[in-house]
């Protein structure tokens, strides 16, 4: 059983649209990080979110954590070329080691 | 900082052969972690160390798989023997505390035949 479910699994879309990727579980989560992994290279963290209900922005990139701290979503808008790989969620359960989801594989076309 | 270094970072061997992983993690960092990663399976967790002890091995898949830890600046992961399904991108990760943001090395793409 998968602990963190993201949806969807695979995105493929134009430059310029926007969407919205998904991080969802029935456990509480003390905190939730977002990683970005590229083809051929590790996973690298995008950001932490700590209080239920938080959003953060980074550039056109915004999170947000679920109120219960069970869920998570990241939406991009005009997404670009660049954004292309895996997108993680991984949740920490205080003092240990991160749980990682499966990965939203996104793939943005000119 | 040079981040976390693996070492090598391909790798093809045969079915029964000893291969080993190896990993520096960043100085400082008190946790490492050893990460497999498969389309099917996604990144599935192996074993991961605090202080050089390892804490959770249970992500281990059977006997053939063994890591160690014999100082805070090495690591090394070990199948004996290598199968077809072991093939895969093995990750080695540190970070600060086992539940703070994690340092990817580049990965191990191990093949084998």
């Amino acid at each position: 059983t998968q602990l963190l479910e993201q949806s969807p699994q695979f995105l493929s879309i134009q430059e310029g649209e926007n969407l919205t990727v998904y991080c969802n579980s029935s456990s509480v989560f003390s905190s939730l990080q977002w990683y970005r992994q590229e083809p051929g290279e590790g996973p690298v963290l995008l950001v932490t979110v700590v209080t239920g209900g938080e959003v953060k922005k980074l550039k056109r990139l915004t999170f947000q954590f679920g109120d219960a701290r069970k869920d998570s979503s990241l939406h991009i808008t005009a997404a670009q070329p660049g954004d292309t790989g895996l997108y993680l969620c991984a949740g920490d359960q205080a003092g240990t080691a991160l749980i990682f989801g499966k990965g939203t594989t996104l793939s943005v076309s000119s | 900082d040079a981040g976390v270094i693996q070492s090598p970072r391909h790798e093809v061997t045969e079915m029964g052969q000893e291969v080993t992983l190896r990993c520096k993690p960043i100085s400082g960092h008190n946790s490492l972690f050893w990460y497999r990663q498969t389309m099917m399976r996604g990144l599935e967790l192996l074993i991961y160390f605090n202080n050089n002890v390892p804490i959770d091995d249970s992500g281990m898949p059977e006997d053939r798989f063994s890591a160690k830890m014999p100082n805070a600046s090495f690591s090394t992961l070990k199948i004996q023997p290598s199968e077809p399904r072991d093939s895969a991108v093995y990750f080695c990760a540190s970070s600060t505390t086992a539940d703070n943001e994690q340092f990817f090395g580049p990965g191990t793409r191990l093949t084998v035949l």
